[in-house]
Order: C-alpha cells, then sequence, then structure tokens
C-alpha cells in the first residue's frame, strides 16, 4: 500500500497569508496525485487532480505541484473561507488519502 | 446539477448487518465509476470499495474485503454497500463519491454521507 504523508498537521496562519501544504508518497505516483479540502460537516472538495489541474470552479489562488513522491498545494492568499482540512490522494495504484493539514486561524 | 445522496445509515449492534444506498442525479449514471469511502469521527479518510458501471469489475480495501458487498442498479441510478460481521472499528460516516475521470481514481462529486454507529 502506499503511504501518504502530510505535512504539517496543523497550520496557524492569518487572512492574507500564503500558505504551503506538502504530501510525500513513500513511492511514486507520478502525477497521480488529487487535492481535497473538507470543512467541518461537509463532504471533501475536489479542489486539484493530476497533481496540478484545478478543478471545475476551483478560485485560481490554489495551485497545485510536484511529481513522483513530493507534492504540494499553495494557497496564494488565504481567505476567510479557506480555514479548513485539507487532504491529498494518490491514484496511481488503488486510493490512499493522506493524514490531512488543518489550516486554521492565527 | 450531480447529486449524490447517501441512506440507510443507523446505529446498529456488533456482529449485524446494514445496507447503504447512493442515490445519484444530474448526470448519466450508467456511464460513471461510483466509490464509497468513509470517514471515522474525527479520523480521515479511507477508500473502502468500488463498481465499474457495467457491474462487472469491483475492487475492495482489504479491511472491508469479505464483508462488504457493492452492488448497482443503473435502472434506477443507485448504488449500494451491503455491510455484513460490523465491529465498531465500522462506525463512520460513509460516503458515495464520483470517479471524475475514466481511468484516474479521484473523485469530483461527492454525497454528504450517512451515519453508521456499530454500539452495542
Amino acid at each position: 500500500e502506499i503511504v501518504m504523508t502530510q505535512s504539517p498537521a496543523t497550520l496557524s496562519v492569518s487572512p492574507g497569508e500564503r500558505v504551503t501544504l506538502s504530501c510525500r508518497a513513500s513511492q511514486s505516483v507520478s502525477t497521480n496525485l488529487a487535492w481535497y479540502q473538507q470543512k467541518p460537516g461537509q463532504a471533501p472538495r475536489l479542489l486539484i487532480y493530476g497533481a496540478s489541474t484545478r478543478a471545475t470552479g476551483i478560485p485560481a489562488r490554489f495551485s497545485g505541484s510536484g511529481s513522483g513522491t513530493e507534492f504540494t498545494l499553495t494557497i496564494s492568499s488565504l481567505q476567510s473561507e479557506d480555514f479548513a482540512v485539507y487532504y491529498c490522494q494518490q491514484c496511481d495504484n488503488g486510493v490512499t488519502f493522506g493524514g490531512g493539514t488543518k489550516v486554521e486561524i492565527k | 446539477q450531480v447529486l449524490l445522496v447517501e441512506s440507510g445509515g443507523g446505529v446498529v449492534q456488533p456482529g449485524t448487518s446494514l445496507r447503504l444506498s447512493c442515490a445519484a442525479a444530474g448526470f448519466t449514471f450508467s456511464t460513471y465509476t461510483i466509490h464509497w469511502v468513509r470517514q471515522a469521527p474525527g479520523k480521515g479518510l479511507e477508500w473502502l470499495a468500488v463498481m465499474s458501471p457495467d457491474g462487472t469489475v469491483k475492487y475492495y480495501a482489504d479491511s472491508v474485503k469479505g464483508r462488504f458487498t457493492i452492488s448497482r442498479d443503473n435502472s434506477k441510478n443507485t448504488q449500494h454497500l451491503q455491510m455484513n460481521s460490523l465491529g465498531a472499528e465500522d462506525t463512520a460516516v460513509y460516503h458515495c463519491a464520483r470517479q471524475g475521470d475514466t481511468y484516474r481514481w479521484f473523485f469530483d462529486y461527492w454525497g454528504q454521507g450517512t451515519l453508521v454507529t456499530v454500539s452495542s
């Protein structure tokens, strides 16, 4: 099973700041990686797929990069509605999710 | 718009069974692959199972293989998850999710989920 590790577990940031979230795979997943945003009581929302392609309706402040085992989700200027938990997910071999990064208000 | 609505959750005793349903609307259900993903309270996401649009191919996570069975009825735009021999470790919100690509298993739409609580 491919293990996905996200860091940090929690990130305290102020609105307007640039945020970088990391996701590492235990073996190469090429660019078969997606990012999701989840708010309390809600279903996950697809942000990025193919490591860097924004899903329909996702604001341009969200961007994804990386390939192989190292991936990054960047939020260029954090808005109030972006405080949430973010998960990465590999789909190169089956499906596994990272443990999530909680982005909280500083 | 695309809608996925899960139902069938509830409180059950250990060792019993439950059947979840996922009703789809707003897209051509018979051409899309639907997965099941669960989330234990306060925990992360765990992929469970998938069935191909024509129902011929099924895959399960090791944690549920032999206990859970996935099925679908394309005439009713519905997919089901039959869960047997439930244990406390199966307590979670169960989501169905639409595969967003023909070949890659990422999920572009999710249902809100149905809560399953296994407790004596």
